[in-house]
């Protein structure tokens, strides 16, 4: 089993609605959680942070369950600039390397 | 933040040729990674390089296919060595102050 794993997807979505994926982590002692947004053929870049309270930045939500060990990535509202690879990383505890997953796919159409 | 200026952006290259990129910080942090990423894939940790000491690598990689400078505390070079069509892939190099990755623009490299 992969230590991060994520629905490759694609994932399509009508300009204006609400998309929701989540990943699963295999280590419960994993401390940190992140979501990443990597466009075609460009580097990643931190899209939200991830806290046990849930947080919120605009349309896009993140959610931590510790208990069935997932993260979650709400965007509402969809914008064709949604379109992109989204990629959850986890850190198992300070100093430690960080574990990507595959990256969820997710296509925005008019 | 940081800010990181990696080169070159893309390259095609023969097998059997070695191929070094460079990636310049614009502060000093004292571990600096590098990733590789497979086409459709994620990303990959190849090994995380310190200044002064030699680079950690991960499992499935090794020194002499990835040797790894770190002269300083702002500046890292990854070379690939001796490339087959199987090193095609993207490089990236990235710092992570306060566990949040930052990344260079990534080297497209493909071995012909």
């Amino acid at each position: 089993r992969k230590e991060v794993e994520q629905d490759p997807g694609p994932f399509n979505v009508p300009e204006g609605a609400t998309v929701a994926f989540n990943c699963t982590y295999s280590n419960s002692a994993s401390q940190s959680f992140f979501w990443y947004r990597q466009d075609c053929r460009k580097e990643p870049k931190l899209l939200m942070s991830v806290y046990s309270s849930g947080n919120e930045d605009g349309r896009f939500t993140a959610q931590l369950n510790r208990a069935s060990q997932y993260i979650s990535l709400l965007i509402r509202d969809s914008k064709l600039s949604d379109s992109a690879t989204y990629l959850c990383v986890v850190i198992k505890a300070a100093g430690n390397k960080l574990t990507f997953g595959g990256g969820t796919r997710v296509l925005v159409k008019p | 933040s940081a800010v990181i200026s990696q080169k070159p952006s893309r390259d095609i290259c023969q097998r059997g040729t070695s191929l070094t990129i460079q990636c310049q910080v614009d502060s000093q942090v004292t571990m600096m990674f590098w990733y590789r990423q497979q086409p459709g894939q994620s990303l990959t940790l190849i090994a995380t390089a310190n200044q002064g000491s030699e680079a950690t690598y991960e499992s499935g990689f090794v020194i002499d296919k990835f040797p790894i400078s770190r002269p300083n505390l702002t500046f890292s070079t990854l070379t690939v060595s001796n490339m087959s069509p199987e090193d095609s892939s993207i490089y990236l190099c990235s710092v992570e102050p306060s566990a949040r990755a930052f990344f260079g623009q990534g080297t497209r490299l493909t071995v012909v």
